[in-house]
């Protein structure tokens, strides 16, 4: 089976700091994802990387930097945290097209989730 | 742009009872797919089903089916005899296979099923 961990399942800190929130997965997939849940607003993505280095902008990605330094590693990084930075965060990997057949249509499989709070 | 909404914020069943959760998306697209996610309180996102817009027939999961309407851009989940292990947050999401895996959610519905 296919594992995605999450370093913290809670996770508080204060208005102002770098925080990172780290993601490790164990199938040797090439994508990886990062998304924040909001109540009525479901999954947003903010940053997704297809490769070593490789990073590309999701839908809001203002406020937060990635790092993928090595393939099962993907961190998400709030470089001065804000109280509208308060949220459930989830890490998603999955296959990249051409990693097999029907690489493109498979799902994403997801960490945990960490519950920040921003004080 | 795509889209996805999910119009039923909160729904609640009895065991052993049918409920349908609704979805609706927006695409321009040709080649896509579909997906529902459940996400228990335990909080991990668990794959449903997927749906492949190329193909006619629903698909099916045990207890689980969809209802894919592709003119009407409808992609309703089904679930049959209600368990309180189905009680969870449940996402419908879209992908376009040129956009390697890229996924666009709903906001969610809240499903409860009542002893």
């Amino acid at each position: 089976d296919v594992k995605v961990t999450q370093s913290s399942r809670y996770l508080v800190k204060r208005t102002g700091e770098k925080v990172f929130l780290e993601c490790v997965q164990d199938m040797d997939h090439e994508n990886m994802f990062w998304y924040r849940q909001d109540p009525g607003l479901g999954l947003r993505l903010i940053y997704f990387s297809y490769d070593v280095k490789m990073k590309e902008k999701g839908d809001i990605p203002e406020g937060y930097s990635v790092s993928r330094e090595k393939k099962e590693r993907f961190s998400l990084i709030l470089e001065s945290a804000s109280t509208n930075q308060t949220s459930m965060y989830l890490c998603a990997s999955g296959l990249h097209p051409g990693q097999g057949p029907g690489a493109s249509n498979q799902p994403q499989h997801f960490g945990d989730g960490t519950r920040l709070s921003i004080l | 742009a795509q889209t996805v909404t999910q119009s039923q914020p909160e729904m609640s069943v009895q065991e052993a009872e049918t409920v349908t959760l609704s979805c609706t998306y927006d695409t321009s697209e040709n080649n896509y797919y579909l997906f529902w996610y459940k996400q228990p309180p335990s909080r991990q996102m668990i794959l449903v089903i997927r749906q492949e817009a190329y193909k006619q027939q629903n698909a099916t999961e045990n207890r689980f089916s969809v209802n894919f309407q592709k003119a009407a851009k409808s992609f309703s989940l089904k679930i049959s005899d209600s368990q309180l292990g189905d009680t969870a947050m449940y996402f419908c999401a879209s992908g376009v296979y040129n956009q390697g895996g890229k996924l666009i959610f709903g906001q969610g519905t809240e499903l409860s099923v009542k002893p």
